[in-house]
Formats: structure tokens, sequence, C-alpha cells
């Protein structure tokens, strides 16, 4: 079963410009996690934020959490074609036993 | 940089033979994870253990799949017999702690199952 949902499914940009993905659950979290995979290949973890956190950098990443309205957005700035990948957001909470339930992804294509 | 090593990468496999793979995590990593991913979609959690001992296997069809960590280090996979609907990417990952997944999971590269 899966927890998230994430919205757009695919997304194309230009280099250079900003993406937005966002992420939406259904359950109380303890955390969100954001991970990337390379076509065919295993998850990158990108970043965790706790849920008493409201926002996240790391690098030309932003993650914001906003636990009312139980949705997080990973934001990339002045993207790159190396970027190009699958972004998927992961929750973990007391009521799914501690495990992390990954959302369907979203298909990020930056163009050069 | 350490890495969590998956073999085979790619496995072709007839219905209702068996198959097998196997994961190494990494070093001192005490849990370790199972996923299944199906194209298009997210991993699924299928297995994870903490150390030898198995935490969390309530969505391992246990009618065909197998898990194992003896010594609780590498880890074991398999499946008996495989049917066509198992044709997905087999993902080990392992974290330093299984408290709430409140740390990140490392992932290895991933095996590509597909049964004819």
């Amino acid at each position: 079963s899966q927890q998230g949902e994430e919205d757009p499914q695919a997304l194309s940009i230009q280099e250079g410009e900003n993406a937005t993905m966002n992420c939406s659950y259904k359950t109380s979290i303890n955390n969100l996690q954001w991970y990337r995979q390379n076509s065919g290949r295993g998850l990158v973890h990108l970043i965790l934020i706790r849920s008493n956190e409201r926002e996240k950098h790391s690098g030309r990443l932003r993650v914001t959490l906003d636990t009312s309205k139980k949705s997080s957005s990973l934001l990339i700035t002045a993207s790159r074609a190396a970027d190009t990948a699958s972004y998927f957001c992961a929750t973990a909470s007391y009521n799914q036993g501690g495990k992390l339930i990954f959302g369907q992804g979203t298909e990020l294509s930056v163009k050069p | 940089e350490a890495e969590v090593a998956q073999s085979p990468r790619y496995k072709i496999t007839e219905k209702s033979q068996a198959v097998a793979f196997w994961c190494d995590p990494i070093s001192g990593h005490a849990t370790l994870y199972w996923y299944r991913q199906i194209l298009g979609q997210g991993p699924e959690l299928l297995v994870q253990f903490q150390d030898e001992s198995v935490v969390d296997d309530s969505q391992l069809p246990k009618d065909r799949f197998s898990a194992e960590r003896l010594k609780g280090v590498d880890s074991t996979l398999k499946i008996q017999p495989a049917e066509l609907g198992d044709s997905a990417m087999y993902l080990c990952a392992s974290s330093s702690s299984g408290s709430l997944s409140s740390y990140e999971q490392y992932f290895g590269p991933g095996t590509r199952l597909t049964v004819t």
C-alpha cells in the first residue's frame, strides 16, 4: 500500500529553471524523506524533514512540510540535465510500524 | 565510499522456477530492507531485518517468498516458484538504525527480475 501521492506524475523543464514536486499523504507522520532514482538504478537519499520542522535546505534543494495539510514539496533550483530522474517522497510514522511508505514518484526531465 | 552490494543485477527466469537474490549491506548497518518496485511505482517493503531478526514481513507473500539474514550481515531473498507477476526490480537497502526509519536508507543498485 502506498501512502503518498505525488504531483505532477511527470515534469519537463529547461535547464536553469526551477522544478517543484509535491507530495500528499494520509496519516500523521514522524518524518518525511525525499529520494532520487536514476533510470534503472537504486534510490539515493536527498533529504529528511521531521514533523516538527517546516522547511529544510540542502544545496539546491528546498523541502517544505505542512503537517496541517499533510503535504510536502521539493524545490530544485537552477536545474541541470543531471537532475533528470524520478523523485519519490516517503513517510515514516508510528502507525505504519516505523517503515517507510513511498509515493508513486515524479518523473523529472531537464532538457539542456 | 561504502555501498550496498546486490547480485545479480539482472535475472531472467521461467515461471515456476526458483530464483534467489543476494544483498550485502554497508558494514555496521544493523537494519536491512528488501523492497519490490514495479515499473512506474514506488518501492514497497517486503521484509525488514534488525540484525538477524525479522521485524516486519507483513507484505511478504510467504507462500512463495522467503528471506534470511542468518549472521546478521548479508541477506538472501528467494522466490519459489516464480510467477509472471513477480517481474519487478528488487531493491535492498540498509540503515544504521531501524528506529522509526529516522535515518536515511542506503540503497543498492537492485536486481531486475524478468519472469517469462
